[in-house]
């Protein structure tokens, strides 16, 4: 079956404890990217990745860290979590060729920082 | 700067009516392609409907059409005979030339029985 995984779904934890938050892909798809969901907001991308190797920032990079060592996978790192990246994480994974290409998102990671 | 407006926090239709959920958006870039997106209460984003800023037609997907005015840079959706389960989340979204990818606030709709 065609999916994108996240681990953990969830996770509670404390200020200033490294974290990180897995994605992985079956789809062979070159873009990959990250997201967070708060009320009000929206989401908003947070890294993207168009292949192995090459990341961008998005809107909110601040904070956190990615990488692109792997096609399939696209860790989300937070090197010294604060409350304020309380929020709910989504990875998403497509095609890359211009045109339709919809995003498929994971199943998203409620991440709780005291 | 890109941005995603949706006017409408949210919206009320009545079972079997049609729908129209407000979507304009801020580019300079000429090609980009425009997305909306479902979030039901269980939270998963199921993609609906897509447009591409060359596209001369709206785009249409089953009772899901896309009102498409480029000029006045809007990408309205249009929901046909409205369904209970269509009670969700809806986010509009934009895709730029360099593969960002900007949403909305979104537009939280409830279908009355």
């Amino acid at each position: 079956e065609a999916q994108v995984t996240q681990n953990p779904r969830y996770l509670i934890t404390v200020t200033g404890k490294k974290l990180t938050v897995t994605c992985s892909q079956n789809m062979n798809h070159e873009y990959m990217s990250w997201y967070r969901q708060d009320p009000g907001l929206g989401l908003r991308q947070i890294y993207y990745s168009m292949n192995v190797e090459v990341t961008d920032k998005g809107d909110v990079p601040e904070g956190y860290k990615v990488s692109r060592k792997e096609k399939r996978n696209f860790p989300l790192i937070l090197e010294s979590p604060s409350p304020n990246q309380t929020s709910l994480y989504f990875c998403a994974s497509s095609l890359l060729r211009t045109g339709n290409q919809p995003q498929h998102f994971g199943d998203g990671t409620r991440l709780s920082i005291l | 700067a890109q941005k995603i407006t949706q006017t409408q926090p949210g919206m009320f239709v009545q079972e079997k009516e049609a729908v129209t959920l407000d979507c304009t958006y801020d580019t300079s870039d000429q090609s980009y392609g425009l997305f909306w997106y479902k979030q039901p209460s269980s939270g998963e984003m199921i993609f609906l409907i897509y447009q591409g800023s060359y596209d001369e037609q709206n785009a249409t997907e089953g009772r899901y059409s896309l009102n498409f005015q480029k000029a006045r840079k809007s990408a309205n959706l249009v929901i046909s005979a409205s369904q209970l389960g269509d009670s969700a989340m809806y986010f509009c979204a934009m895709k730029t030339s360099y593969d960002k990818v900007i949403f909305g606030p979104g537009t939280s709709l409830s279908v009355i029985p």
